[in-house]
């Protein structure tokens, strides 16, 4: 089975600017999170989706947003973009029957922000 | 709130001699899910090994096992055979699958740099 992917792999923006994050999980896997990897906070969870629902949500700005599509592939939006808002963007996907009980979560290779 | 504490922030071994890294956490819940994961220089995160809180039995993946202890909410992951590919970022991940409060998100440390050295 293919892994977890995500594109672009490296993006450099303006603060100000708004950025889309892509990530497809692997094959079967309905749930996709999403971290935040920075040298100061460490890895910070930013969201959960589920079957095109958010499920859960980490302590961020509503300038952080996500959707997931019926394929089950996720996007995440940042607007406004800060010069803190550069990190790894860490997608991970894994394989839920969407009762309480989750399964062990794999990550992409992740999209280097960085924010000028 | 759960937390993970990694409370060693670097360590060096010796190519194929044995390391322990550390690793404790502060919850409140009964059942749960225990993870140590390895990010290399390329930043790719790559699963280690999980344990569930509801097995006594110390999980085991060819080289790396943990030493779980319940009570003392400690997790340890010990690496045998050190290998060059070793060298890595460590992390020890949380996550309450069931439950009150019940969250697929995974809780991390704050990561352990390991060296392995030739």
């Amino acid at each position: 089975k293919a892994g977890v992917t995500q594109t672009p792999r490296y993006l450099i923006k303006t603060r100000g600017q708004q950025v889309t994050l892509s990530c497809s999980p692997i094959s079967g896997h309905r749930s996709v999170s999403w971290y935040q990897q920075t040298p100061g906070q460490g890895l910070q969870f930013l969201f959960e989706y589920f079957s095109e629902t958010q499920r859960n949500k980490g302590n961020f700005p509503g300038r952080f947003s996500g959707r997931q599509f019926s394929n089950s592939r996720s996007e995440m939006n940042v607007s406004t973009l800060e010069l803190g808002d550069s990190a790894l963007y860490l997608c991970a996907s894994s394989w839920t029957s969407g009762t309480d009980i989750q399964e062990t979560q794999y990550f992409g290779p992740g999209t280097r922000l960085l924010v000028l | 709130a759960q937390t993970v504490t990694q409370s060693q922030p670097e360590m060096s071994v010796q190519e194929a001699e044995t390391v322990t890294l550390s690793c404790t956490y502060d919850t409140s819940e009964n059942n749960y899910y225990l993870f140590w994961y390895k990010q290399p220089p390329s930043r790719q995160m790559i699963l280690v090994i999980r344990q569930e809180a509801y097995k006594q039995q110390n999980a085991t993946e060819n080289r790396f096992s943990v030493n779980f202890q319940k009570a003392a909410k400690s997790f340890s992951l010990k690496i045998s055979d050190s290998q060059l590919g070793d060298t890595a970022m460590y992390f020890c991940a949380f996550m309450n699958p069931a439950g009150t409060g019940a969250n697929s998100k995974l809780t991390f440390g704050k990561g352990i740099t390991l060296s392995v050295r030739p």
